[in-house]
């Protein structure tokens, strides 16, 4: 199966600032099948981007996604007071999916 | 409103059996996955399995086949997780989550049932 490995483990900034998160697989995720979700504490998963980089429903352009094949990057070009949560990539294009072990995004 | 609705908390003892569900309302049950999901308590998202209700077809991770069984009534519109003996490493929040297709993302999640497995 994938092994999908994220970096940093956590990232503390300061609202307004601007947050990049890793996702690395260990082979090819096939055709891009790679989303991102975040988890607030007690709160299920919310799925923010699939496809890479396509923005689920109501989720503000401030998110992108981006990478392709085994390297993907979420980032959130200002951070609001309710991004600070942790984050997981998820691959879905293999038999058995696999999630990052995620990165928790603190306020500094 | 598209709702994936779980079965609440539950604790028993090491051995026991156990059937965990989710409900499915708002949308067309038989057209979307239902994959299960475990979090171990303060640890990160564990893919478990996933069934196709209109088919019951199912697809289970490595780690988790064969230690627990994924089912569904597409009459109750419900999906099951289910334990033939437990294990107290069992203790974790399980959430069912939808997907359309069998490569998509999880876009709707039930809100997670607690099993607490201790002697």
């Amino acid at each position: 199966e994938i092994v999908l490995t994220q970096s940093p483990g956590t990232l503390s900034l300061s609202p307004g600032e601007r947050a990049t998160l890793s996702c690395r697989a260990s082979r090819s995720v096939s055709s891009g099948y790679l989303a991102w979700y975040q988890q607030k504490p007690g709160q299920p998963p919310r799925l923010v981007i699939y496809g890479a980089s396509s923005r689920a429903t109501g989720i503000p352009d401030r998110f992108r996604g981006s990478g392709s094949g085994t390297d993907f990057t979420l980032t959130i070009s200002r951070l609001e007071p309710e991004d600070f949560a942790v984050y997981y990539c998820q691959q879905y294009g293999s038999s058995s999916w696999t999630f990052g072990q995620g990165t928790k995004v603190e306020i500094k | 409103e598209v709702q994936l609705v779980q079965s609440g908390a539950e604790v028993k003892r090491p051995g026991e059996s156990l059937k965990i569900s989710c409900e499915g309302s708002g949308y067309s049950f038989t057209s979307y996955w239902v994959a299960w999901v475990r979090q171990m308590p303060g640890k990160g998202l564990e893919w478990m399995g996933i069934i196709y209700p209109a088919d019951y077809r199912t697809a289970y991770s490595p780690s988790f086949q064969g230690q627990v069984t994924i089912s569904a009534d597409k009459s109750l519109r419900t999906a099951y997780l289910q334990w033939s003996s437990l294990e107290a490493s069992d203790t974790a929040i399980y959430y069912c989550a939808r997907q359309y297709g069998d490569s998509a993302p999880n876009d709707h999640w039930g809100q997670g049932t607690l099993v607490t497995v201790s002697s």
